[in-house]
């Protein structure tokens, strides 16, 4: 079956440069999320969107911004990064499957990017 | 004081142990998950659940939404076992525990 993928899995960029994370949902996922989890540290929830509309915002900084395109995939884009930038980031996706428990969220494989 | 405790932080057991790890979260929910995490890598999602219980080959969650707690169970425990498993409750947006550190010795 098809999962979410994540392009690219490593990244290396130096402070202050730009970055862009790339996530493709599961085919008919509508719901995209992104979370940052820096090491040894609990997932953060960044943002989320759904049918392209940004549905829900944690804590995102403002340099970090992200959209979703007409064919539900989302880009992560990230600059004037910091060294704290350096975290495995998660993409996952849903999809309405009913009212009881409604969705699932399926993770990708994460993006780890290292700023130095 | 975090929205969601796990414990124990870490556990190290020997192999064919049953484990038991525990999830109280203090805020509404929709529904629980559970997440399995292994050393450098992608989360899987084991559970999604919003009562009662659910069963996957030796694994076995609980939730019990009046006492806003969850357990999730390994029975037979095995070594590929070891790992890091999140509880995780959705409020609108998945709001993670701490994770528990399960080591499973041969």
């Amino acid at each position: 079956a098809a999962g979410v993928i994540q392009s690219p899995r490593h990244l290396i960029k130096e402070k202050r440069e730009t970055a862009t994370l790339k996530c493709y949902p599961i085919p008919r996922h509508d719901t995209v999320y992104w979370y940052q989890q820096g090491p040894g540290q609990d997932p953060q929830f960044l943002i989320s969107f759904y049918e392209k509309m940004q549905s829900d915002k944690g804590s995102i900084p403002d340099r970090f911004s992200a959209q979703q395109f007409s064919d539900y995939h989302s880009e992560l884009n990230m600059s004037s990064l910091e060294l704290g930038d350096s975290a495995l980031y998660f993409c996952a996706s849903s999809y309405w499957t009913g009212p009881d428990p409604g969705y699932e969220q399926y993770f990708g494989p994460g993006t780890r990017l290292t700023v130095t | 004081k975090n929205e969601v405790e796990q414990s124990p932080q870490n556990l190290t057991a020997q192999e064919g142990e049953f484990i038991t790890i525990n999830c109280s979260y203090s805020v509404g929910i929709s529904a629980l998950h559970w997440l399995q995490q292994h050393p450098g890598g992608g989360i899987v999602s084991l559970f999604m659940l919003s009562s009662g219980k659910k069963k996957h080959g030796r694994l076995i969650a609980t939730i019990n939404i009046q006492e806003k707690h969850s357990s999730l169970h390994i029975t037979a425990s095995h070594p590929r076992d070891s790992a890091v498993y999140i509880c995780a409750v959705r409020t609108g947006k998945l709001v993670f525990g701490q994770g528990t550190r399960l080591t499973i010795n041969p």
